[in-house]
């Protein structure tokens, strides 16, 4: 059974960092693109960042670009995402994705306040 | 404001179809596949159609999928309470992706 389980979220000011994780299990996650979804409080679905499997091609959307980091560790079967200079903005729920978007974890919640 | 345009809302009774429609340009529906998601209360995000038109195992025919140049659709047939939640649209956008803003369905 494919599981992405999130942690990391929290409350943080503005401007402060946080270090989301996602843990994968139940496919061969080496073999993979990755994606980061995020929803903020009552609104719709944003895409914020995209990794490959072997870590070589790397995407963001332009709200993030410059304070985010999408990496993995294929050894461990995980995935990251670094938030730097975080904004009111950045307060949603975020969503570790499975390639195709077929899975999609439970979420993990930021607030910036 | 979305790339892809989404009607706010939607709604029907039990057993009728329910249409929604998302609408994008060249740069994404017009050369990509189009997926579609149900986001029930309080819980995440579920595909329930891939590469346009194909349904993952375990979802329902009561779910279809089409695409026509640069717009696309979801047809819900024999309508039912559980179904009642959010649906969004996606596809890539050249170097991004992109989601519709979401649909309501209502099911009166």
């Amino acid at each position: 059974e494919v599981q992405l389980v999130e942690s990391g979220g929290g409350l943080v000011q503005p401007g402060g960092s946080l270090r989301l994780s996602c843990a994968a299990s139940g496919f061969a996650f080496s073999t993979y693109s990755m994606t980061w979804v995020r929803q903020a409080p009552g609104a719709g679905l944003e895409w914020i960042s995209y990794i490959n499997s072997g870590s070589t091609s790397i995407l963001y959307a332009d709200s993030v670009r410059g304070r985010f980091t999408i990496s993995r560790d294929n050894a461990e079967n995980s995935l990251s995402l670094q938030m730097n200079s975080l904004r009111v903005e950045d307060t949603a729920v975020y969503y570790c994705v499975k390639s195709g978007f077929d899975y999609w974890g439970q979420g993990t919640v930021v607030t910036v306040s | 404001q979305s790339v892809l345009t989404q009607p706010p809302s939607a709604s029907g009774t039990p057993g009728q179809s329910v249409t929604i429609s998302c609408s994008g340009s060249s740069s994404n529906i017009g050369r990509n596949h189009v997926y579609w998601f149900q986001q029930l209360p309080g819980t995440a995000p579920k595909l329930l159609i891939y590469r346009s038109d194909q349904r993952p195992s375990g979802v329902p025919d009561r779910f279809s999928g089409s695409k026509s140049v640069t717009s696309a659709s979801l047809a819900i047939s024999g309508l039912r309470s559980d179904d009642e939640g959010y649906y969004f649209c996606g596809a890539w956008d050249d170097n991004l992706y992109v989601f519709g803003a979401g649909t309501k369905v209502s099911v009166l």
